[in-house]
């Protein structure tokens, strides 16, 4: 079946990075992706990575995948308290016979400490 | 360019009601989904349609019913609400839904059942 896992909390202190874990199930998964979302707010996506990529990175954001071990991370460098929020790991799934359907994590809750 | 708008932004109803949610698209999307979030959980996906055709359901009770209409916005109904049906319900908008395509996401309707 499809199940996406993620730790619950990370706290970290403003400036120093963050690394934000997620587990997988499904080996077909050919997009994975991270989601932010604020209070309040709706989703926002970050960035993806293609399933034959080991490594995708954008700007303060690196994504790391280990699709041996269906692990997939995220690192924020330098942390800023505007960083603070849920950050949600998908991955696409077929469930329903849907071509776009995610499959969501529960999310990490990120905290950034000045 | 706006982005996927939804109404209304929050809304309260009694068990046993029903409700309809509305999503309209970015211009020029004609693929809709929703996805309902618990508090605390990550979105699970409830349908998605593309080109007014249902093209995906997930597992959700057939007191949930959707439709799209010719200018690709999108109507969530529910019936018979239950305690449960408590959450914010996301719409997301894509352009296409094979291979990669990114999903925009909505602020949501936030509803409470009482």
């Amino acid at each position: 079946g499809e199940d996406v896992e993620q730790s619950l909390f990370l706290s970290v202190r403003e400036g120093d990075s963050s690394v934000i874990n997620c587990t997988y199930t499904d080996s077909s998964s050919t997009y994975l992706y991270w989601y932010k979302q604020e209070p309040g707010a709706g989703l926002q996506l970050l960035t993806y990575i293609f399933s034959n990529m080991d490594m995708k990175q954008d700007q303060r954001l690196t994504v790391l995948l280990n699709k041996k071990d269906k692990h997939l991370s995220l690192r924020i460098a330098d942390t800023q308290t505007g960083d603070s929020a849920i950050y949600f790991c998908a991955e696409k799934g077929r469930y329903g016979g849907s071509q776009g359907n995610l499959i969501f994590g529960k999310g990490t809750k990120l905290s950034v400490k000045p | 360019d706006a982005g996927v708008t939804q109404s209304p932004t929050h809304l309260i109803k009694t068990r046993g009601q029903h409700v309809t949610l509305r999503c309209s698209p970015i211009s020029g999307h004609k693929s809709v989904s929703w996805y309902q979030q618990v508090l605390g959980q990550g979105p699970q996906f409830i349908f998605q349609y593309y080109e007014k055709e249902e093209r995906g359901r997930g597992n959700f009770p057939d007191r949930f019913s959707a439709r799209q209409f010719p200018n690709y916005s999108s109507e969530l109904n529910v019936n018979a609400l239950l305690l449960g049906d408590s959450a914010l319900y996301l719409c997301a908008s894509s352009l296409i839904i094979r291979s990669y395509n990114e999903q925009f996401f909505g602020p949501g309707t936030r509803l409470t059942v009482l």
